[in-house]
């Protein structure tokens, strides 16, 4: 079965700290992609980022950055110098390939930073 | 350019009373998903679409949830005889094509049923 599990249910940190969010996820695919989405406050879910499965290469965009591991099926966000504006619920996904390519969404991270 | 919209934002509805929910999907979307979202929890599939062919109603939780896309572009959720377990934000999702692409998502109605 395929499954994503986001064991940190909240994390609280002070502007400008470095934060990582854990992901790790199950599934018996050789192909598969894994998301990144953000929910603020507002309730609109924000894509981040997509990666799939043959590309092992961490990704960095700005303060972001995101480390996929295979050996330990991980694919884990840092956020660095994090911001007031970062505070949100971050989700990790899988998208199951073998039907639709619905989404397998974690329980999320719920992140507050506090000036 | 538009993004996906939904409608209603919020909905009451007693027990019992049936709902209608509309997804606008960004245009030429070919792909269109319907997500349960819980308080507190992650999204959790209903169904999808591939234009107006419902491919996957895997999701629905009761015989009670019906989903359309009649045209292939505006979708509806309809949920009969509305109980206080389907209280839930429901997120409606569009994307491209197949192959994993980028879902973009609307805000949600927030169905609260008392």
């Amino acid at each position: 079965a395929q499954k994503v599990t986001q064991a940190q249910t909240e994390i609280s940190v002070v502007e400008k700290e470095d934060v990582t969010l854990d992901c790790v996820y199950e599934t018996r695919d050789t192909t598969y992609y894994l998301f990144w989405y953000k929910q603020p406050p507002s309730g609109e879910l924000v894509f981040l980022i997509r990666r799939n499965s043959f590309d092992e290469q961490n990704e960095i965009s700005g303060r972001y950055s995101w480390n996929f591991q295979k050996s330990t099926s991980s694919f884990n966000f840092t956020i660095t110098a994090s911001q007031v504006v970062d505070s949100a619920v971050y989700f990790c996904a899988l998208s199951d390939l073998d039907n639709t390519d619905k989404l397998i969404f974690g329980t999320g991270t719920r992140l507050q930073v506090f000036p | 350019g538009a993004g996906v919209s939904q409608s209603p934002r919020y909905k009451v509805a007693k027990r019992g009373q049936d709902v209608a929910l509309r997804c606008d999907p960004i245009s030429g979307h070919v792909s269109l998903f319907w997500y349960q979202q819980a308080l507190g929890q992650g999204p959790e599939f209903l169904t999808y679409f591939q234009n107006e062919a419902q491919l996957d109603k895997s999701g629905l939780p009761s015989d009670r949830f019906f989903a359309e896309r009649p045209e292939g572009s505006v979708s509806t959720l309809k949920i009969q005889r509305t109980q206080q377990e389907d209280s839930a934000v429901y997120l409606c999702a569009s994307s491209l094509s197949r192959l994993a692409d980028e879902q973009y998502f609307g805000p949600g109605t927030r169905l609260t049923v008392t």
